[in-house]
C-alpha cells in the first residue's frame, strides 16, 4: 500500500459511455499526475497538477478531462473513448523537487 | 524531447545476478529512478540516484550511472522468484515538479 488509492481497479466501458476514474492520496503531497500505460510503450504522462492547478497537459485528446478539486483528489473524466484508449491508467503524487513519486495500483480500462 | 530506452525482456536463472540497462538522451537529467511493477500493481520506487553520483548500493541492488554515456543500470544480486516484475527506468530534469520520463520497462523473468 503506497498511500495512493485508485478506483475502480477495472473498468469496461462502451464508446458512448461517460465514466470517471478517481485517485486519492493522504500523503500531504502537492503534486498529482495521470499516466497512461500501454503494452510495450513507455509510460505516457498525461496531466500534472501542482497545488490544484494544472501545469501540464501533454497533448491529451479532449475526450480525457481531468479535475483536481483539492490537493488530495484527482479525477479523470472519460467520454466517447476509442478502443485504442484501452490501457492501464496510473495516478501518482509527489512532494516535488526530486522527491519520490508514489503510484496507485492503476485502473485497467477496456473500451469496447 | 527526452527519450529513455530499455530492452523489453530479460531472463535470469534463480540465484544469478540480473543486470537491467537503460539509456537516456537528456544530458540535463538530475534524478534517475528505478521502479518495479509487479502484476496487477502500480509502480513502486526501488531506488534512485542523483546525477552527481556514479554508484549507489542498497542491499541486493546496485545502481551504476555512466553520465558520459547516459547509461544507467540496475544490478540485482542473488535474483529470487519474487524479483519477477517489470522494471522501469525514469528520469527527471525538472525541479519542483515530478515530471518523470519513463522507459518502456524491462520484464524480468526468473528461470528456476
Amino acid at each position: 500500500e503506497t498511500g495512493v488509492t485508485q478506483t475502480p481497479r477495472h473498468l469496461v466501458m462502451g464508446m458512448t459511455n461517460k465514466k470517471s476514474l478517481k485517485c486519492e492520496q493522504h500523503l500531504g503531497h502537492n503534486a498529482m499526475y495521470w499516466y497512461k500505460q500501454s503494452a510495450k510503450k513507455p509510460l505516457e504522462l498525461m496531466f500534472v497538477y501542482n497545488f490544484k492547478e494544472q501545469t501540464e497537459n501533454n497533448s491529451v485528446p479532449s475526450r480525457f478531462s481531468p479535475e483536481c478539486p483539492n490537493s488530495s483528489h484527482l479525477f479523470l473524466h472519460l467520454h466517447t473513448l476509442q478502443p485504442e484508449d484501452s490501457a492501464l491508467y496510473l495516478c501518482a503524487s509527489s512532494q516535488g523537487t526530486g522527491a519520490e513519486a508514489f503510484f496507485g495500483q492503476g485502473t485497467r480500462l477496456t473500451v469496447v | 524531447g527526452e527519450d529513455v530506452e530499455q530492452s523489453l525482456f530479460l531472463s535470469v536463472r534463480e540465484g544469478d545476478s540480473s543486470v537491467i540497462n537503460c539509456t537516456y538522451t537528456d544530458s540535463s537529467s538530475t534524478y534517475l529512478y528505478w521502479y518495479k511493477q509487479e502484476p496487477g500493481a502500480g509502480l513502486q520506487l526501488l531506488t534512485y540516484i542523483f546525477s552527481n553520483m556514479d554508484m549507489k548500493q542498497d542491499q541486493r541492488l546496485t545502481v551504476l550511472l555512466n553520465k558520459k554515456d547516459k547509461h544507467l543500470s540496475l544490478r540485482i544480486a542473488d535474483t529470487q522468484t519474487g524479483d519477477s516484475a517489470i522494471y522501469f527506468c525514469a528520469e527527471t530534469t525538472v525541479f519542483g515538479n515530478e515530471k518523470l520520463t519513463f522507459g518502456t520497462g524491462t520484464r524480468l523473468t526468473i528461470i528456476p
